[in-house]
């Protein structure tokens, strides 16, 4: 079946810094490739997303590469801010009449001023 | 436009007690899902309704039953709540043309005591 796996956090950086999540994933077909991210209190937001490979999704500073030869879709900011502290999951859609997300575990990021 | 709501935002139960949470989205979606989200677990789907008058099982859906009450509301219910449904419960909502985003409420708090 379906699966997504991010690297274990909590990751914790100082502003400024340069971020790499890593997620890697399994799926049948042609999956579509996503980011969301959750805000304390909040439920979860798209930040970007991929549906085919090579294509780079991008928003907010924040980027990820569709790679399918590596079958992986790291996400990379240059320069984290305060406001970036947030959950952060990777995800895929394998598509076809397959509506649903499957979701990694998340990945805690805290950023300190 | 409201997107997707979710009521209660909190509620505790006492072992046994049932309940039902209530979801519902304007943006004229097809698709609509409920999540719970585990610590350390990510989001795992309970049930998902890909169009009106239908609902399937999801990853974990022991325990909680569905009713895709019309188009635009989707509410899930806790027959006989038990302390292993203590979570907190995200409805999506997502267009089966585009197939590929979701849209996330901000959430409900259970705790079973």
């Amino acid at each position: 079946g379906d699966s997504v796996t991010q690297m274990e956090g909590p990751v914790t950086l100082s502003e400024e810094a340069f971020l790499t999540i890593n997620c890697t994933y399994t799926a049948t077909g042609y999956p579509s490739l996503f980011w969301y991210v959750q805000y304390p209190g909040e439920g979860l937001q798209l930040l970007l997303k991929a549906t085919k490979a090579d294509d780079k999704g991008s928003n907010k500073g924040f980027e990820a590469t569709y790679r399918k030869e590596t079958t992986s879709f790291h996400l990379e900011k240059g320069s984290v801010q305060v406001s970036d502290s947030a959950v952060y999951f990777c995800a895929l859609n394998s598509g076809g009449s397959n509506y649903k997300l499957t979701f990694g575990k998340g990945t805690l990021l805290t950023v300190n001023p | 436009n409201a997107g997707v709501t979710q009521t209660p935002k909190f509620q505790v139960l006492k072992t046994g007690q049932s309940m039902t949470l209530q979801c519902a989205q304007d943006m004229n979606h097809n698709s609509m899902y409920w999540y719970r989200q585990d610590p350390g677990m990510g989001l795992r789907l309970i049930y998902y309704s890909a169009s009106e008058g239908t609902t399937d099982k999801g990853e974990v859906p022991n325990g909680y039953n569905v009713s895709r009450l019309n188009k635009r509301e989707f509410s899930l219910r806790l027959e006989s709540a038990a302390p292993s449904q203590t979570s907190v419960y995200f409805c999506a909502s997502s267009d089966r043309l585009v197939l590929i985003e979701q849209f996330f409420g901000p959430g409900t708090r259970l705790t079973v005591l």
